[in-house]
């Protein structure tokens, strides 16, 4: 089977950075995908990562390690409209669709 | 391009009824899928529909279905419905992005109440 683990909470406060780790069991793996979503609203498509290393999209960058099986999200400079919850999937070749994890809350405090 | 639609935004139904809930995808895409979100269990995968034909299906019971039409917009159904039924239905609509990687675009949510 396949399985996302995420820390269900994160605290930061305005302009720190903060990461949001997500370790993964899955066979055929493809890829590690985050997503954000603010309350009441739609999950958005941040970031993928299929090879290991560091992709950077502004603020926002995402890690992959694949021979650990684990990745992370860094947020920079963080702003209150960061508040929301993030989510990592992991899209199985072998399944042909994506596993999501339960997702990590952060706060992001003045 | 217009994002990916879904109606109605909120129902509120009784158990034992049955629902219907509609997903237009992103122009173009061709595969879409289905999600159920509640507080407690995540994200949960109810099924994918590509080109016309269910690609793949999650651990659900058979209460839930779904189909596509020619045009790729979708439809779930759940049929005798429970109070556990209660949820956030999400539909994504999937293209592989400039990225190289899965990129699902979802739709707003059918807010499903069920009392």
């Amino acid at each position: 089977g396949q399985s996302l683990e995420q820390p269900s909470e994160v605290t930061a406060v305005e302009g720190a950075i903060v990461q949001i780790n997500c370790t993964y069991q899955t066979s055929g793996f493809y890829g590690l995908s985050w997503y954000q979503q603010h309350d009441g609203g739609a999950p958005t498509f941040l970031s993928y990562n299929a090879l290991d290393g560091l992709e950077e999209t502004g603020r926002f960058s995402s890690f992959l390690s694949r021979s650990d099986s684990y990745g992370y999200l860094l947020l920079q400079e963080l702003q209150m409209k960061d508040s929301a919850s993030y989510f990592c999937a992991v899209y199985n070749t072998n399944a042909g669709k994506s596993t999501f994890g339960d997702g990590t809350t952060l706060t992001v405090k003045p | 391009k217009a994002g990916v639609t879904q109606t109605p935004r909120y129902l509120i139904k009784t158990r034992g009824q049955q629902v219907t809930l509609s997903c237009s995808p992103i122009s173009g895409h061709r595969s879409v899928s289905w999600y159920q979100q509640t507080p407690g269990q995540g994200l949960q995968f109810l099924f994918e529909y590509f080109s016309e034909t269910q690609r793949n299906k999650g651990n659900f019971p058979g209460r839930f279905s779904g189909r596509q039409f020619s045009n790729s917009r979708s439809e779930m159904n759940v049929s005798t419905l429970e109070l556990g039924d209660s949820a956030l239905y999400l539909c994504a609509s999937s293209s592989w992005g400039s990225t190289g990687g899965y990129e699902q675009y979802f739709g707003p949510g059918t807010r499903l109440t069920v009392t």
